[in-house]
């Protein structure tokens, strides 16, 4: 099992401020994803990386993914209270024969106050 | 447009009991998957499916079975329900391929174990 660290568990900021995650990982995978998950919700993808040293922006959101694929991280600028939420990566792994199982990350919760 | 849709929402059951919880999707997805999550440890897979007919073992695959007799609907059984099965199960379904592609979540079961 290829295991996926995430920090910090929680975080705590006031809107405006920026943050970073990180999900980290001694194993290569070939993809990984982002994806936020809110009280009483299942989780929804806000990304995925798939080439090492890749960077996404989502408004804003930017997400890194490390040049060997082992790390990503991902970083809220001018955070708001709808960034609030549960963050979790989820890593995909490199066989070909991996069914599209996802190994996920314990998570990291962010909370943003006005 | 349903997507992915989880019953029943909340369930107390004692130890012992049996129960099943249905996963139904709308999305035509190929592959469909059972997780649970539990507190400080992410998403752990249980069971999954590759197609109609199909399932195989996760990582956390004791004391459930699954069925899916029908590419539309996944089954997750629990025979004899035990404390430390308490926990947010959630089905999820996604397209055929090698992790790159994102899974669908429906909004999970919460189910208590007495």
């Amino acid at each position: 099992t290829q295991l996926l660290e995430q920090s910090p568990q929680f975080l705590s900021i006031q809107e405006g401020e920026n943050l970073t995650v990180y999900c980290n990982s001694s194993s290569v995978f070939s993809s990984l994803q982002w994806y936020r998950q809110e009280p009483g919700e299942g989780p929804v993808l806000l990304v995925t990386v798939v080439t090492g040293g890749e960077v996404k922006k989502l408004k804003r959101l930017t997400f890194q993914f490390g040049d060997a694929r082992k790390d990503s991280s991902l970083h809220i600028t001018a955070a708001q209270p709808g960034d609030t939420g549960l963050y979790l990566c989820a890593g995909a792994d490199r066989l070909a024969d991996s069914w599209g199982k996802l190994q996920f990350g314990a998570g990291t919760q962010v909370v943003v106050t006005p | 447009n349903a997507g992915v849709t989880q019953t029943p929402k909340f369930r107390v059951l004692k130890t012992g009991q049996s129960m099943t919880l249905l996963c139904a999707q709308d999305m035509n997805h190929e592959y469909m998957y059972w997780y649970r999550q539990d507190p400080g440890m992410g998403l752990r897979l249980i069971h999954y499916s590759v197609g109609e007919g199909t399932t195989a073992k996760g990582e956390v695959p004791d004391g459930y079975n699954v069925s899916r007799l029908k590419k539309q609907n996944f089954l997750l059984g629990l025979e004899s329900a035990a404390p430390s099965q308490t926990s947010v199960y959630f089905c999820a379904g996604g397209p055929p391929g090698t992790g790159h592609q994102p899974q669908h979540f429906g909004d999970g079961t919460r189910l208590s174990i007495l």
